[in-house]
C-alpha cells in the first residue's frame, strides 16, 4: 500500500531532451507538492497544489511545468533539460494547514549526460 | 519569513551512545515544528513533530525533541543510538501563516561501530 509512488524511479538522459516524472498519492491529501534535493541534501520546494489549483511557484525555470489533472496526481514535465537539472526529485502530498506533516515518495533520480 | 539552522552538518557517535542534533528557528508567529529522517535512497519520513502542547515530544524509533520557545530550539535526541540509525536529519518549521514548510539543510548521523 505505497501511499505516495513516483515514477520512474530512475531517469537516466541526454542534455536537450523533454521529459515527465509521474506521482500519485492515495492518502486522500488535498495538496501535493515537488522537491529538488541537491547533492549536498539540500531541499528546495518547486511546487505546490492544493485541489488542482497551484499555491506556491518557487523561482524555477520554465522549463519545468507542473499538471496536476486531479488531487490526487500531480506530474512533473522538464524541458530542454540541462546539466543542472540533474537531482532528485521528490513528490510529497499532506492535509491542508501549516501544522499537516508531509508523506513523501521515494524519489526520481534525474542523471543528466 | 521563517527559517531553519542545523547547526551540524555531519554527527558522528558510537554506537549505543547518546546522540543529540541540534536544530534553531527563526520566525515571528506561532510556528509548528518537526523532524524528518531519510534513510539512504528513500524519501523522508516523519520522525516526531510539535504542535503544541506539552515541550517534550517523543517520536519513533525512540527519538524525542524538546520544544525551547525562549531558545528558539528544537533539538532532536536518542539516548542510544544503533548502526540503523544511519541516515540524514531534516528539522523544518511551518505556520498557520505561510502554505510551505521550511527545511534545515540536514544533519548526517553517522554511527560508528
Amino acid at each position: 500500500d505505497t501511499a505516495v509512488s513516483q515514477t520512474p524511479k530512475y531517469l537516466v538522459t541526454q542534455m536537450g531532451n523533454d521529459k515527465s516524472i509521474k506521482c500519485e498519492q492515495n492518502l486522500g491529501h488535498d495538496t501535493m507538492y515537488w522537491y529538488k534535493q541537491d547533492s549536498k541534501k539540500f531541499l528546495k520546494i518547486m511546487f505546490s497544489y492544493n485541489n488542482k489549483e497551484l499555491i506556491i511557484n518557487e523561482t524555477v525555470p520554465n522549463r519545468f511545468s507542473p499538471k496536476s489533472p486531479d488531487k490526487a496526481h500531480l506530474n512533473l514535465h522538464i524541458n530542454s533539460l540541462e546539466l543542472g537539472d540533474s537531482a532528485v526529485y521528490f513528490c510529497a502530498s499532506s492535509r491542508t494547514g501549516g501544522n499537516q506533516p508531509q508523506h513523501f515518495g521515494d524519489g526520481t533520480r534525474l542523471s543528466i549526460l | 519569513a521563517q527559517s531553519v539552522t542545523q547547526l551540524d552538518s555531519q554527527v558522528p557517535v558510537f554506537e549505543e551512545a547518546p546522540v543529540e542534533l541540534r536544530c534553531n528557528y527563526s520566525s515571528s508567529v506561532s510556528v509548528y515544528l518537526f523532524w524528518y529522517v531519510q534513510y539512504p535512497n528513500q524519501g523522508l519520513q516523519l520522525l516526531l513533530k510539535y504542535l503544541s502542547g506539552s515541550t517534550l515530544v517523543k517520536g519513533i524509533n525512540g527519538f524525542e525533541a524538546e520544544f525551547n520557545k525562549s531558545q528558539t530550539s528544537f533539538h532532536l535526541r536518542k539516548p542510544s543510538v544503533h548502526i540503523s540509525d544511519t541516515a540524514e536529519y531534516f528539522c523544518a518549521v511551518s505556520s498557520d501563516q505561510d502554505d510551505k514548510i521550511i527545511f534545515g539543510k540536514g544533519t548526517r548521523l553517522h554511527i560508528l561501530p
